[in-house]
């Protein structure tokens, strides 16, 4: 069974930047959500994919975007990068949204903003 | 609202148990979760407690639910060097999302 692996593991952007982060989920989940983890905190919801469609979302800006494809891989878009953006980017995976299924989260892409 | 503390540090002596504590706020939280953190890495899924449950047990990990005080704790027996980390309590919010405490960072030392 493959967990759920991230990529790029590090990145480093300067302000006003855009980013794309990649997850691809953990084999049979069709669900994966996304947390922004600064340093010396617990992660924060971003938002749900799920269906191909966001399926709800955590108090981020509209610059903050994602998509699901059809294989359940997600990316995560950030757009006008700002300072407060550097963060630990985790992706989880679930069977489906709402059943409670616990989240399984891969090793997470550590963002840089200069 | 939506709210998780823990307490932000523990120190155990090798051998013995350690308890993590945890209180939450939405009492409509159907699961409760233990996840671990260690340096560099990302979340190791550790245990999870049906709400209706007052307590599980998995090798030497103990969950205890207070549903009443909306209170979670996580027991480790005979915590060894390999437990040194920090744990997260979450209670799952709307859309099954998690919402997460700051984090109890566990130091073992012999």
């Amino acid at each position: 069974e493959t967990g759920v692996t991230q990529s790029p593991t590090h990145l480093i952007k300067t302000r006003g930047q855009q980013v794309t982060l990649r997850c691809s989920s953990q084999s049979g989940h069709n669900t994966v959500s996304w947390y922004q983890q600064a340093l010396g905190q617990g992660p924060q919801f971003i938002f749900q994919y799920y269906r191909e469609e966001e399926n709800g979302r955590g108090n981020f800006p509209p610059r903050f975007s994602g998509l699901q494809f059809p294989n359940y891989s997600s990316e995560l878009n950030v757009n006008a990068l700002e300072l407060d953006d550097s963060a630990l980017y985790l992706c989880a995976s679930s069977l489906a949204p709402n059943s409670n299924q616990p989240q399984h989260f891969g090793d997470g892409t550590r963002l840089s903003i200069l | 609202g939506e709210d998780v503390e823990q307490s932000l540090f523990l120190s155990v002596r090798e051998g013995d148990s350690s308890v993590i504590n945890c209180t939450y706020t939405d009492s409509s939280s159907t699961y409760l979760y233990w996840y671990k953190q260690e340096p560099g890495a990302g979340l190791q899924l550790l245990t999870y407690i049906f709400s209706n449950m007052d307590m599980k047990q998995d090798q030497r990990l103990t969950v205890l639910l207070n549903k009443k005080d909306k209170h979670l704790s996580l027991r480790i027996a005979d915590t060894q060097t390999g437990d040194s980390a920090i744990y997260f309590c979450a209670e799952s919010g709307g859309y099954n999302k998690l919402i997460f405490g700051a984090g109890t960072r566990l130091a073992v030392h012999p």
